[in-house]
């Protein structure tokens, strides 16, 4: 079983409507983060979450709110779609651990959500 | 501020060695990573690097130097199986925490 996973993995939808993207993980860790990725741009930060109820925003905020009610669980919502949104969405996870002697934070990435505004 | 530089596309030959460079300007500098990310996937982490040098895991290497904000990606004994995009990416000790490069396509060919 996926350790983090995404719901829908593909969506199509209209412009202005709200729509919802889901992220859950079953590895505990503390940290989320949702990324959209565009061609050429590479991965761009929406928001994160250190905790639950703990909410930042990334570099790409604007038009995008989430969610985080419980640890494993982190959601993404479009208020009001347009189709500059179209994208490769990303969740993603974080641990620290020490590796080598030093304290090191990994990313583990969801799947992706492949999201189309018309 | 903070800004990420990698070359877009890279071709190499089965068998070869390939080095994929990656550039940063950060403040606040807490450690590089590259990523694989073969087409339409997650992208999977590679290496981390922290202090300078060299670290080597298998076929894979990663280089840092923080005093001039250089890494490469060194690939050895390419198989057809690296062809995948690499993502080069800065984690931060504060703010926003990782910022990654727009990622290098590299294509192995027979």
């Amino acid at each position: 079983d996926a350790d983090v996973t995404q719901t829908p993995r593909n969506r199509i939808t209209k412009t202005g409507k709200r729509i919802m993207l889901e992220c859950s993980q079953t590895k505990g860790h503390d940290r989320m983060y949702w990324y959209r990725q565009d061609p050429g741009l590479g991965l761009r930060l929406i928001y994160y979450s250190f905790d639950v109820k703990d909410i930042n925003k990334g570099e790409i905020s604007d038009g995008y709110s989430v969610s985080r009610q419980a640890q494993a669980k982190f959601s993404l919502s479009l208020e009001s779609a347009i189709p500059n949104q179209t994208a490769l969405y990303f969740c993603a996870t974080s641990d620290l651990r020490l590796a080598g002697g030093r304290l090191q934070e990994t990313q583990y990435f969801g799947p992706g959500t492949r999201l189309l505004v018309l | 501020g903070q800004n990420i530089d990698q070359p877009t596309e890279m071709t190499a030959t089965e068998g070869a060695i390939v080095q994929i460079n990656c550039t940063y300007q950060t403040s606040g500098f807490n450690g590089l990573f590259w990523y694989q990310q073969h087409a339409g996937e997650a992208p999977t982490f590679l290496s981390y690097n922290v202090l300078d040098g060299l670290e080597e895991k298998g076929r894979f290497s990663s280089f840092l130097s923080r005093s001039k904000g250089y890494s490469y990606l060194l690939l050895k004994e390419l198989q057809m199986k690296d062809s995948a995009s690499y993502l080069c990416a800065v984690k931060k000790n504060y703010g926003q925490n990782f910022v990654f490069g727009p990622g290098t396509r590299l294509s192995v060919l027979p």
